[in-house]
């Protein structure tokens, strides 16, 4: 079973366009993350929510939405794709938001999007 | 200064050989420390965590920690040609505990 999932896998779509990468984990966990990886390989957390509340919410442009229906699912919506939005977005989820063992957060496979 | 700093190599080492991999970050408050390998075109795994001062064995692996100098290293016993890949280093941040800043990879390739 897999423990953290996204779909799509990939994503190919045109400039202007609007897409929503889904995520889903069967851990039980409290909290769930989107990160961004770029052409460089740098990953950087864009959001994270505790039981479907907003913890983290990173200077991300507002064309980025992020959704939690319940605490297994976060989904991300992406208005108006730019150029600079390709990348590999990676969905994470921890047991919780606090230190320690808490903290180890698995992720998902990614979805590679390509904006052309 | 970057929040977590490691070294983008890559960094050759010979098959059977002893790999070390070093990041240092900026942030005192921080509590926890992570390695996690990721393999060209898939998803960063979690190897090792570390949450007090020393040393911590896992298998091939040991962690270490010193929280005075602000440095993280991991250690690979006997590398194995399947141990080539970036590793990336992570520490919680001191103002936001479920906050995880990345490093930018160290990437690891080991020679036969």
């Amino acid at each position: 079973d897999t423990a953290v999932s996204q779909t799509p896998k990939y994503l190919v779509t045109q400039m202007g366009n609007d897409k929503s990468i889904k995520c889903e984990q069967n851990l039980g966990h409290d909290t769930m993350y989107w990160y961004k990886q770029d052409s460089k390989k740098f990953l950087k957390i864009m959001f994270s929510y505790n039981n479907k509340e907003l913890i983290i919410n990173e200077t991300v442009p507002n064309r980025f939405s992020p959704k939690s229906p319940d605490k297994a699912h976060l989904n991300l919506h992406i208005n108006s794709l730019e150029l600079g939005d390709s990348a590999v977005y990676f969905c994470a989820s921890s047991r919780g938001g606090g230190t320690g063992p808490y903290n180890e957060q698995f992720f998902g496979p990614g979805t590679r999007l390509t904006v052309l | 200064q970057k929040e977590v700093e490691q070294n983008s190599g890559p960094l050759s080492v010979p098959e059977g050989a002893i790999a070390s991999l070093n990041c240092t970050y900026s942030d005192r408050g921080s509590q926890s420390f992570f390695w996690y390998r990721q393999y060209s075109g898939k998803s960063p795994e979690l190897i090792m965590s570390i949450y007090s001062n020393g040393d911590k064995e896992d298998g091939r692996f040991t962690a270490q920690l010193n929280k005075a100098s602000q440095y993280v290293s991991l250690l690979i016993r006997d590398s194995q040609p399947s141990d080539s890949a970036t590793y990336l280093c992570a520490v919680n941040s001191g103002s936001s505990a479920s906050k995880i800043i990345f490093g930018s990879g160290t990437r690891l390739s080991i020679r036969p």
